[in-house]
């Protein structure tokens, strides 16, 4: 059973740093995998989608990295601005018929002034 | 802008009553996935459609069913709402499976049951 991990839960940074944000997960067997952000009491807005066969993919100031074999994806936030506040979700689409994307409980981001 | 829209963003209804969620998209995706969020956990998949063809998670409460009478509309309904289904409903598209399959989320109903 595929489970996806995001350490830690919460983070409060000042403005202007530079972020990495981890997540793992247990089966390397995945279609992809996906970074979400969501802001309180909202839907989903994906960020970015690396496919199983790339190892990074970039947007803006964001940059999320894959190692599927060590199941392993990092999202990487470059100069952070209050505005980046909100909670970051990772999740992954598994091989093996289910369509579903299985989520890790998300990191909580706070970028202060 | 092509989007996934989720009426009514705010739904309060009573133990035990019936209720249905809505949601519809202007994408054209084959796909349409409804999730269950409660407050600080992760979104959990209740069952999606490809196309016509209804997939159900394993684990989906017998309470919980689903419509899709055209490729852009989705329903779900709860036939008789306890007090542990209250939650956040979001509604999900993608074009297809595999490796391209980005999956695309409205804003979400806030179910409140009393």
């Amino acid at each position: 059973k595929q489970e996806v991990t995001q350490i830690p839960a919460a983070l409060s940074v000042p403005e202007g740093e530079n972020l990495v944000l981890n997540c793992s997960f247990t089966d390397s067997a995945i279609y992809n995998l996906q970074w979400f952000r969501q802001d309180p009491g909202k839907g989903l807005t994906s960020l970015l989608l690396i496919q199983s066969s790339q190892r990074e993919q970039t947007s803006g100031r964001l940059n999320a990295s894959l190692d599927k074999s060590s199941g392993r994806s990092t999202l990487y936030i470059a100069a952070s601005q209050p505005g980046d506040s909100a909670t970051y979700l990772c999740a992954v689409s598994t091989q093996g018929g289910s369509e579903k994307l299985v989520f890790g409980k998300g990191m909580k981001l706070t970028v202060n002034p | 802008d092509a989007m996934v829209i989720q009426n009514p963003r705010y739904q309060v209804t009573q133990f035990g009553k019936p209720v249905t969620l809505s949601c519809s998209q202007t994408l054209n995706h084959n796909v349409m996935y409804w999730y269950q969020q409660k407050s600080s956990q992760a979104p959990k998949l209740l069952f999606h459609y490809y196309d016509k063809d209804f997939n159900n998670e394993a684990d989906t409460p017998d309470n919980f069913q689903s419509r899709r009478p055209n490729t852009s509309f989705c329903f779900l309904d709860i036939r008789s709402p306890g007090l542990g289904d209250a939650a956040m409903y979001l509604c999900a598209t993608s074009y297809g499976r595999g490796s391209y399959n980005e999956q695309f989320f409205g804003p979400g109903t806030r179910l409140t049951v009393l």
